[in-house]
Formats: structure tokens, sequence, C-alpha cells
């Protein structure tokens, strides 16, 4: 059972826009910001969004994130193929823990 | 650019200690970034296993506190994982990571390929 919640999968068709929630608490994703990581089939995470919104460098502006609260979303408009992944939010707990959401498996139709 | 990869037995033994190794190449380890381990059981999601800061300065996952230490080597720019008293439930491909602290605490920016370690008799 993963700290952060996020739905188990998501789909779209090339060109659509999707969104993947993660929902916290009040001690990890409300008091501190959020990142979001994709992963590839068989290959290491790679970081897609830090502090909520901001994107390293490299990753395209398809990718966007934002907070409210106690919940974090990733858009990705323009889906493409190659974006089929898994994805996974991530946050700093107040009790003194890195937590990971459970993931999400995109499908792109 | 900065790479990184993980070394160690692929294979462990119920009640022994996993020890795996992370080379840094491409970039000093004593460079100011924290340095983490991540692994992730087959089939399931991520879990931070611990961070650490050139020397002495340490952050563990408080589920694995009490089995975990990590060590960074300056003279080899590597840094290791010490896991004691593994059981199957150990069982995950171990990757380890840049830690941009200046980012946030759990921002993962360069990766290794990652190594499965499998604890079983």
């Amino acid at each position: 059972q993963s700290v952060l919640t996020q739905p188990p999968s998501a789909s779209g068709t090339p060109g659509q826009r999707v969104t993947i929630s993660c929902s916290g608490s009040s001690s990890n994703i409300g008091s501190n910001t959020v990142n979001w990581y994709q992963q590839l089939p068989g290959t290491a995470p790679k970081l897609l969004i830090y502090r909520n919104n901001q994107r390293p460098s490299g990753v395209p502006d398809r990718f966007s994130g934002s907070k409210s609260g106690t919940s974090a979303s990733l858009a990705i408009s323009g889906l493409q193929s190659e974006d089929e992944a898994d994805y996974y939010c991530a946050a700093w707990d107040d009790s003194l823990n890195g937590v990971f959401g459970g993931g999400t498996k995109l499908t792109v139709l | 650019q900065v790479q990184l990869q993980e070394s160690g037995p692929g294979l462990v033994k119920p009640s022994e200690t996993l020890s795996l190794t992370c080379t840094v190449s491409g970039s000093s380890i004593s460079s100011g970034y924290y340095w983490g381990w991540i692994r992730q059981p087959p089939g399931k999601g991520l879990e931070w296993i611990g961070s650490i800061y050139r020397i002495g300065s340490t952050y563990y996952n408080p589920s694995l506190k009490t089995r975990v230490t990590i060590s960074v080597d300056t003279s080899k720019n590597q840094f290791s994982l010490k896991l004691n008293s593994v059981t199957a439930a150990d069982t995950a491909v171990y990757y380890c990571a840049r830690n941009r602290y200046d980012w946030n605490y759990v921002s993962f920016d360069v990766w290794g390929q990652g190594t499965m370690v499998t604890v079983s008799s």
C-alpha cells in the first residue's frame, strides 16, 4: 500500500491530452513539493517534473505538473506512442521519508 | 556526462547482508550532491531506501532504518549500500541515483541502470 495514491491505469489516443492524479496528505503533498517520474519498460525511471511544475533540461513542454492542497496532477498533451510508460509521483513526507505513488500505467491506444 | 553503475551479487541468502556499490563517473562524488538508493520489487512500485551527502550526513527510510547503512568512499568515487538480515521481501531491482537536494529531497535526476538482487537459499 503506497503512501501516495495514483490510479493504476490511464489511456489516451495519439494527440490527446491525458492527466494522471496523485493524492496524498498534509504531511507529504500538503507541505512539500511533488515530483513525477516516467519509467519506460525495462529501464530506470526518469525525472520528468520536480517542485510541482518544473521540468529538467531536455523534458518536452508537453509534460506539465500542478499541485493543489494534498493532490497533484501530471498532464501530457499531444500524446505520443513513446509516452506509453509507467508514471510515478513522489514527495517528501514530514516523517523524514521519501514516498512514491504506486504508479500509473499509461497506454496509448 | 554523469553516469552511475551499480555492482554487487545478484543472489543473496536469507538472513545475510546485501551489499551493493555504485560507481560514479563524470562527476566527483564530493561535488555537493546527495547520492541515493531506490529499489523496485518485481512488478511493483518504487521505494526510497536512503541518501547520503559526502560523509556523515545520511537519511534512511524509517521502515528500513534498522537494517540499512549507506556509506561513501571518496577515494574511489563510489557509494555503497548494505542491507542486513534480508528476506525474500528484499528481492528487487536496486537503483543508485544522484539526489538533487537543492530541488527537493525526492529529486533523483541521474540513475544507474539498476541491478536485480534475489534473496533465496
